[in-house]
C-alpha cells in the first residue's frame, strides 16, 4: 500500500517555506525522500531511520514520527531550483514503496 | 563514475513483440529493482532482487519478468507487451535495501502501440 503524501501540489514564491507530509499505515523501518525534475530520474535527498539516524544532504530538513508512522520534509527559504516533484518512500521489511508525489512549483 | 545505466532510453514497439530493457550498475550493489512511473501514480515497484539469483515480485509484476544472473545486471523482460505497459521505467540499485540510498538509472520511455 502506497504511503499518502500531502499536499498533492503547492506553489510558492521564491523565499517562502513549505512542508510536505508523508504518512503510512504500517510500522516503518525508514522513510526516504527524493526529488524528481521533469524528464529526469529521482534524486536522493534524505533517509530517516527508525531510532533517529538520518542520512542525507545537510541543507535538507526532515522529521520522522515513528509512533504515528509519519514524516515531514521541510523546505525553507525556497529557491527556484527546489521546483520538482517530491516523493517519499516508506520501507517495511526491506521493501520500499513510494507515494504518488507532491509537485512543488517555485515562482520568482 | 558511479552510475546505473539503462538501455534503450526510448522504445516504440508493437503489441506482442518481446522486448528486453537492460539495467547495469557499477557500484557492486546487492539490491536492484525496477519501477514504472505513470502520471498521478508515482513510482510503483515491479520486481526487486536482493542478490544474484534472488528475485521477488513488487507491487505490479503482472506482464513482466526479470533475471539476476550477475550482480551488476538486472534486465526487465516484457514477453508480450501490451498498450497498458506504456510507461516510464526506472531501474535502481543500492548497497542493501535496508536504509540505503537508491541510485536511479536515467529511465526508459516505452510506448506500446
Amino acid at each position: 500500500q502506497q504511503p499518502v503524501q500531502s499536499p498533492q501540489a503547492v506553489i510558492l514564491r521564491e523565499g517562502e517555506d513549505a512542508v510536505i507530509n508523508c504518512s503510512s499505515s504500517k510500522a516503518l523501518y525508514s522513510v526516504h525522500w527524493y526529488r524528481q525534475k521533469h524528464g529526469e530520474a529521482p534524486v536522493f535527498l534524505m533517509i530517516l531511520l527508525k531510532g533517529g539516524e538520518q542520512k542525507g544532504h545537510e541543507k535538507i530538513s526532515a522529521s520522522f514520527n515513528e509512533k504515528k508512522q509519519q514524516s515531514s520534509l521541510y523546505l525553507t527559504a525556497s529557491q527556484l531550483s527546489y521546483s520538482g516533484t517530491y516523493f517519499c518512500g516508506t520501507e517495511v521489511y526491506e521493501k520500499l514503496t513510494f507515494g504518488t508525489g507532491t509537485r512543488l512549483t517555485i515562482i520568482p | 563514475e558511479a552510475q546505473v545505466t539503462q538501455n534503450p532510453r526510448y522504445l516504440i514497439t508493437v503489441t506482442g513483440k518481446k522486448l528486453t530493457v537492460t539495467c547495469s550498475q557499477n557500484m557492486n550493489h546487492e539490491y536492484m529493482s525496477w519501477y514504472r512511473q505513470d502520471p498521478g501514480l508515482g513510482l510503483r515497484q515491479i520486481y526487486y532482487s536482493m542478490n544474484v539469483e534472488v528475485t521477488d515480485k513488487g507491487d505490479v509484476p503482472e506482464g513482466y519478468k526479470v533475471s539476476r544472473k550477475e550482480k551488476r545486471n538486472f534486465p526487465l523482460i516484457l514477453e508480450s507487451p501490451s498498450p497498458n505497459q506504456t510507461s516510464l521505467y526506472f531501474c535502481a540499485s543500492s548497497n542493501t535495501q535496508a536504509g540505503n540510498e537508491q541510485y536511479f538509472g536515467p529511465g526508459t520511455r516505452l510506448t506500446v502501440t
